[in-house]
């Protein structure tokens, strides 16, 4: 596609639901970063993926949270046992050989725990 | 990991006058600096980067200046417009293989 793409855009979910968030980067494109961001606040890193591998995922808060990317594209973060405190908006950027050079982000996923 | 701090966190100018928006890191290996810029309800988007290799760059209205030393690098916008006004976003990282950090936003209003 012509940029990331993230689904569903909006999630509502009962608390202790399981919820998973999809991400597809740009084409070709190495290492996908996923962040949270809250409402006027700048993204907060959560896990970092070079191809396949997890590089750090030092930024997941807890570990009801985990991410991956199995074929070094499409990637999924999982967030088990929701709860309303992990209400936030979910994105996913995408850059074409590392952390240094231009992410492009996605709209993101709108997560509401009720 | 990389800190990175971010000031002021609203900035309100009147059109026409210059912007200035800085940010400190923590991490001395860093040697790439971008800017986003986040419009009402819209994802971040790029504006400008430096990597550590120049002190200063500029496209146009806006330029980045870097002091590796200090450990801070600034934006700044010239000749303000009311379409400058969004919540800008400093970042820090190293090379390849570790996380892009993103300071906490500025929110910057131009009035006409």
């Amino acid at each position: 596609g012509a940029g990331v793409s993230q689904s569903p855009r909006y999630k509502v979910t009962k608390r202790g639901q399981d919820v998973a968030l999809r991400c597809d980067p740009i084409s070709g494109h190495v290492s996908l970063y996923w962040y949270r961001q809250a409402l006027g606040q700048g993204p907060e890193f959560l896990t970092y993926f070079n191809y396949e591998a997890q590089q750090d995922k030092s930024g997941l808060p807890n570990d009801r949270f985990s991410a991956e990317r199995p074929e070094g594209s499409i990637s999924t973060l999982t967030i088990q046992r929701t709860e309303q405190r992990d209400s936030a908006m979910y994105r996913c950027a995408s850059s074409l050989t590392g952390s240094d050079t231009e992410a492009f982000f996605g709209q993101g996923t709108r997560l509401t725990v009720v | 990991g990389e800190n990175v701090e971010q000031h002021p966190s609203t900035l309100s100018v009147q059109e026409g006058d210059s912007a200035v928006i800085k940010c400190t890191y923590s991490d001395s290996a860093s040697n790439y600096f971008p800017w986003y810029k986040q419009e009402l309800g819209k994802r971040p988007q790029l504006i400008i980067d430096i990597r550590s290799n120049v002190g200063e760059k500029k496209d146009q209205r806006i330029a980045v200046t870097l002091n590796k030393t200090a450990k801070h690098f600034s934006l700044h916008i010239t000749e303000t417009q009311p379409e400058d006004s969004a919540v800008y976003f400093c970042a820090a990282s190293r090379i390849s293989g570790y996380a892009l950090n993103f300071g906490k936003g500025t929110s910057l209003l131009v009035t006409p």
